[in-house]
Formats: structure tokens, C-alpha cells, sequence
């Protein structure tokens, strides 16, 4: 049970460029989101996932696209990548024990 | 909508002192209520929740968390801290998701640093 998984750990991008990060989760929920994480500023909803076939805008959308592609796998796409987006992003999952988070992709736009 | 305030973005204790993060909410529903754990580089661990079983809440590591309705209060203490407990911690507010299923997206506080003195 690994949990809920993100790959790549670390990115660096130059601006302009394009990139997908992923999100899996074997726990069997059914709401899955992306959040980012700034110094001071807390984690901030990008986009969420109540359910497969479902996805919804967050606090932060703008310059972001997601993908629920089944029930295990929610990705997170830059299409242009932009020195704001520069930031920790953590996928998690969530069920009536709580929220789980995975370890975090550390993305730095040049 | 909701919100959540954490009140001190750092806070310092001496090892084996009392630990208290302060955490204040708003909600226009019955809010559900949690503490969140992140050590450097690493992920979010649950600490606890209130899910309106019980107004005080006990969860791992020493820490339990008191919800007061009528001061819109979720403060997380822990009576002796330990050098382990130095991390940031979160407040975060949700209610369900739209089909009941789960928590609902989470909203959080900007988070308390905390750091334990020998």
C-alpha cells in the first residue's frame, strides 16, 4: 500500500516550456486534488476531483490543466510554463479518515 | 466559503514546555477540522481531525486539539514538547465533497512554524 504517489520529485523548466506531473493513489478514493505550496502563503487548491469523470477549478486554476484518468490517477499539466508557477505542488486524496498527501514535486521555472 | 486564520507564524518553546498553535475558522456549514504536520521536505501527515464526534480531539504524537463553536476555535496543544515536534503545522477547514462521499476540498491556515529549544 504505497499510498499516494507523485512523480517527478524534481523539475526544472524554462519558461515556455511544457510538463505533466503525476499523481496516483491505491487507497480507493474517490475526491483527488493539487494544491501548491508558496512560503507564507499555506497550500492553495489548483483544481480538484470529487469523482472519476469529474474535475473542478480551485483558489488557483489559471495556467493550469488536470486529467482524472481513472479512479487511481489525477495529472497536473503546464502548458506554459511560467516563473509564478515556481513552486512545491502536493497531489492528495480523501476519503472519511481524512486527507493524504503524497511526498511532493519540487518545480523550479526558469 | 470558508477560511482559517493560524495566529503566529512562528512560535518557540523550550523542550518539555507546554506547545499551543492557535487556530481560528470560519465556515457557512458544519466544518470539519484538521491539524496537519509537514517535516522539511516532506509531505502533510495527519495529526487529528473533529468531525463532531467530540469537541476534544486526541491524536498522534502527544497532540490533541479543542473545538470551541462559539469561539470558532480549533487551538492545537501538546503538554511537553519534544525536540521531535520542531516542524510546521496546518489548519485546514473542510466540509464534504458534492456527492458525500469524503471531506470535501480542504482550506488552509498559512501555517505555524514551530521550533523547540533545548
Amino acid at each position: 500500500n504505497a499510498g499516494v504517489t507523485q512523480t517527478p520529485k524534481f523539475q526544472v523548466l524554462k519558461t515556455g516550456q511544457s510538463m505533466t506531473l503525476q499523481c496516483a493513489q491505491d487507497m480507493n478514493h474517490n475526491s483527488m486534488y493539487w494544491y501548491r505550496q508558496d512560503p507564507g502563503m499555506g497550500l492553495r487548491l489548483i483544481y480538484y476531483s470529487a469523482s472519476e469523470g469529474t474535475t473542478d477549478k480551485g483558489e488557483v486554476p489559471n495556467g493550469y490543466n488536470v486529467s482524472r484518468l481513472n479512479k487511481r490517477e489525477f495529472s497536473l499539466r503546464l502548458e506554459s510554463a511560467a516563473p509564478s508557477q515556481t513552486s512545491v505542488y502536493f497531489c492528495a486524496s480523501s476519503d472519511f479518515q481524512g486527507g493524504f498527501f503524497g511526498p511532493g514535486t519540487r518545480l523550479t521555472v526558469l | 466559503a470558508q477560511s482559517v486564520t493560524q495566529l503566529g507564524s512562528h512560535v518557540s518553546v523550550s523542550e518539555g514546555a507546554l506547545v499551543l498553535l492557535r487556530c481560528n475558522y470560519s465556515s457557512s456549514v458544519p466544518p470539519y477540522l484538521f491539524w496537519y504536520v509537514q517535516y522539511p521536505n516532506q509531505g502533510l501527515q495527519l495529526l487529528l481531525k473533529y468531525t463532531s464526534a467530540a469537541t476534544l480531539v486526541k491524536g498522534i504524537n502527544g497532540f490533541e486539539a479543542e473545538f470551541k463553536k462559539s469561539e470558532t476555535s480549533f487551538h492545537l496543544t501538546k503538554p511537553s514538547a519534544h525536540m521531535s515536534d520542531a516542524a510546521e503545522y496546518f489548519c485546514a477547514v473542510s466540509g464534504l465533497n458534492a456527492g458525500g462521499t469524503s471531506y470535501g476540498k480542504l482550506t488552509f491556515g498559512q501555517g505555524t512554524i514551530l521550533t523547540v529549544h533545548p
